[in-house]
């Protein structure tokens, strides 16, 4: 079954960092432009970010750019996302998503990330 | 950067129809054709349940159609069941660096 798996999600303090990491199984990475959306609580979907196949071309929203960072191994048939000088506001369930499309054709589950002192 | 525009709220009783309604511009929804519509159930992850404004992915029941007049995109979900009942986010490929974008949100109610 393809299945993506996220997880480094956690507790962090304003200004920290996490980094989160997205596993594929049954399919291969290398094929296919990724990406991150998340969802704070209790509140819609937020695109965060997206990567090329290659890696060679990176996309951002305005609201983390600048302190979050994609990438991939695709070696490792894994996705990244390095998130910087954290803020309340990006307390929220992780996605990482497969595109087909420029549609999220298979979701993981999500990984929390909260931020508080 | 702006979401975009869904209504907050809409509602059916089972076996009717209800249609919801996605706004945005012509740099995004009306430029192009690659409007997609997900489907999330509390607790769990976002399902796409239409592609490229009218295509479904396999296994989505044909009671959900997708549809784009304009700068509005609409999803309509025939024969209201149970099961329908879940948030419905709508997404649009932007053209500039922004990529993407989704709509707040619509909670689906099955009176």
């Amino acid at each position: 079954e393809v299945q993506l798996v996220e997880s480094g999600g956690g507790l962090a303090q304003p200004g920290g960092s996490l980094r989160l990491s997205c596993a594929a199984s049954e399919f291969s990475l290398s094929s296919h432009s990724m990406a991150w959306v998340r969802q704070a609580p209790g509140k819609g979907l937020e695109w965060v970010s997206t990567i090329s196949p290659s890696g060679d071309n990176t996309f951002y929203a305005d609201s983390v750019k600048g302190r979050f960072t994609i990438s991939r191994d695709n070696s490792r048939n894994s996705l990244y996302l390095q998130v910087n000088s954290l803020r309340a506001e990006d307390t929220a369930v992780y996605y990482c998503a497969k595109i087909f499309y420029y549609y999220m054709d298979v979701w993981g589950k999500g990984t929390t990330v909260t931020v508080s002192s | 950067q702006s979401a975009l525009t869904q209504p907050p709220s809409a509602s059916g009783s089972p076996g009717q129809a209800v249609t919801i309604s996605c706004t945005g511009t012509s740099s995004d929804i009306g430029g192009y054709n690659y409007v997609s519509w997900y489907q999330q159930h509390p607790g769990k992850a976002p399902k796409p349940m239409i592609y490229e404004v009218t295509k479904r992915p396999s296994g989505v029941p044909d009671r959900f159609s997708g549809s784009k007049s304009g700068n509005t995109a609409s999803l309509t979900v025939s024969g209201l069941q149970a099961e329908d009942e879940a948030d419905y986010y709508c997404s649009s490929f932007v053209d500039n660096s922004n990529y993407l974008v989704f709509g707040g949100g619509t909670k689906v109610t099955v009176l």
